[in-house]
Parts: C-alpha cells; sequence; structure tokens
C-alpha cells in the first residue's frame, strides 16, 4: 500500500522536551516537506528537502529541525525552542518537478502538557 | 515572493447549487496553482492543478478551477453541490523556478440539506 506515514497520530509532550514526528514515505519521490497547520493561518512551511542530505529552511523553522538521511524518511524534531508547539503537523512528498502535486500524511497532533 | 489569498473563510451553499470558492495568487513568473481539500483531522486530498494550456481545468469528484491569468485568480467550481462536499478548501501555489508550495488560508466549504 504506497503512501505517506506519519506516526504518531496523537502525541503530548511536557514542555522542556524535544520531541521527533516521523514521517515515511515509499513513493520514490524526491521531495518531502513539513507544514504546520493551526486554525486560520492556514499551513505554513517548516522545512523542505529537495534531495537526500539536503534541506532547506520554509517560512517558520525556528525551533524546529530536519534530517534526510534516506530518501524515504523525512523526520521533524520540535525542540524546546519553539515556544508555542501545539498545533497539526503535516508531511508531504512529491517529485520534486514544478509540475506535479504533493500527496500528504494523514498528520501528527502535537499538545503540549 | 509568491502567495496566495482566499478571501472567504466560509462559503454556505445548499446542496444542489453551483458553488464557488475563490483564490487569487501573486507571482512574479509562471504559477502552478493546486487545489486540495482536508476532512477533519485527516490530511489534505489533491483535487486538481493547472500548469499550462486550457484554462478551465477539471478534477476529482467534478470538481473544476477556472485559471484567469489577467484577474490573477484560480476559483474553484462544482455545479451541483453535494452535503458530503463540505469541508475545508486549500489552493496552492507554486511558482516557477521554486521549489516551495505556498497555501492559502483555506475556505470552508458548507453544504446543506
Amino acid at each position: 500500500d504506497g503512501g505517506i506515514t506519519q506516526s504518531p497520530k496523537y502525541l503530548f509532550r511536557k514542555e522542556g522536551q524535544n520531541v521527533t514526528l516521523s514521517c515515511e514515505q515509499n513513493l520514490n519521490h524526491d521531495a518531502m516537506y513539513w507544514y504546520r497547520q493551526d486554525p486560520g493561518q492556514g499551513l505554513r512551511l517548516i522545512y523542505y528537502s529537495q534531495i537526500v542530505n539536503d534541506f532547506q529552511k520554509g517560512d517558520i523553522a525556528e525551533g524546529y529541525s530536519v534530517s534526510r538521511e534516506k530518501k524515504e524518511s523525512f523526520p521533524l524534531t520540535v525542540t524546546s525552542a519553539q515556544k508555542n508547539p501545539t498545533a497539526f503537523y503535516l508531511c508531504a512528498s512529491g517529485a520534486g518537478t514544478m509540475n506535479t502535486e504533493a500527496f500528504f500524511g494523514q498528520g501528527t497532533r502535537l499538545t503540549v502538557v | 515572493a509568491q502567495s496566495v489569498a482566499q478571501p472567504e473563510d466560509q462559503v454556505n451553499v445548499a446542496e444542489g447549487n453551483p458553488l464557488t470558492v475563490k483564490c487569487t495568487y501573486s507571482v512574479s513568473g509562471n504559477p502552478y496553482l493546486f487545489w486540495y481539500v482536508q476532512y477533519p483531522n485527516r490530511g489534505l486530498q489533491f483535487l486538481l492543478k493547472y500548469i499550462t494550456g486550457d484554462n478551465l481545468v477539471k478534477g476529482s469528484y467534478g470538481f473544476e478551477a477556472e485559471f484567469n491569468k489577467s484577474q490573477t485568480s484560480f476559483h474553484l467550481k462544482k455545479p451541483s453541490a453535494l452535503v458530503s462536499d463540505s469541508a475545508l478548501y486549500f489552493c496552492a501555489v507554486r511558482e516557477t523556478g521554486f521549489q516551495k508550495l505556498v497555501f492559502g488560508t483555506g475556505t470552508r466549504l458548507l453544504v446543506s440539506p
């Protein structure tokens, strides 16, 4: 069953802790993306990667980090430096060409407790 | 930098009536435009895209969109709305030469029986 898998679906974090959100794809896509979704603000780009071992900051990268060691995987770490981490996080992948759409995972809802 | 505006937070329509969800964009070069739909607590599903050619693009579930270069718009339309079309709709743009996919803030569509 091809697609993008995000895990876990729900995640709770204590203040001051780092947490890592998983994103795996078996679509053989070169490009992968992380977005944050907050009510009324749409989707905001955190990081994106066009190729293995390379990634670029998006519009709201502060307090987040990523790695792209394998083509299939693009984990996102929410660090303690992120002041307001409670949100719905969406991972996406695409073929990496301008005219192709991105495919999204089912999301991870992160709540700080 | 590219941007997308969805001027309506919510659109209400009766089942069987035509619907329009508005989107305008701003880019320096040629735009690649996309529409996505999101159901509660789920990822985004791709509906349709405009790359080049015919200004009327047909997509999934009976949706279509009209590209208007002079008005820099890409409105989503459907001739006859269904209650099951009720969801959150996002417009997105990618600018020639840039891999970033930028989303609007979303429009909630509510179709009443």
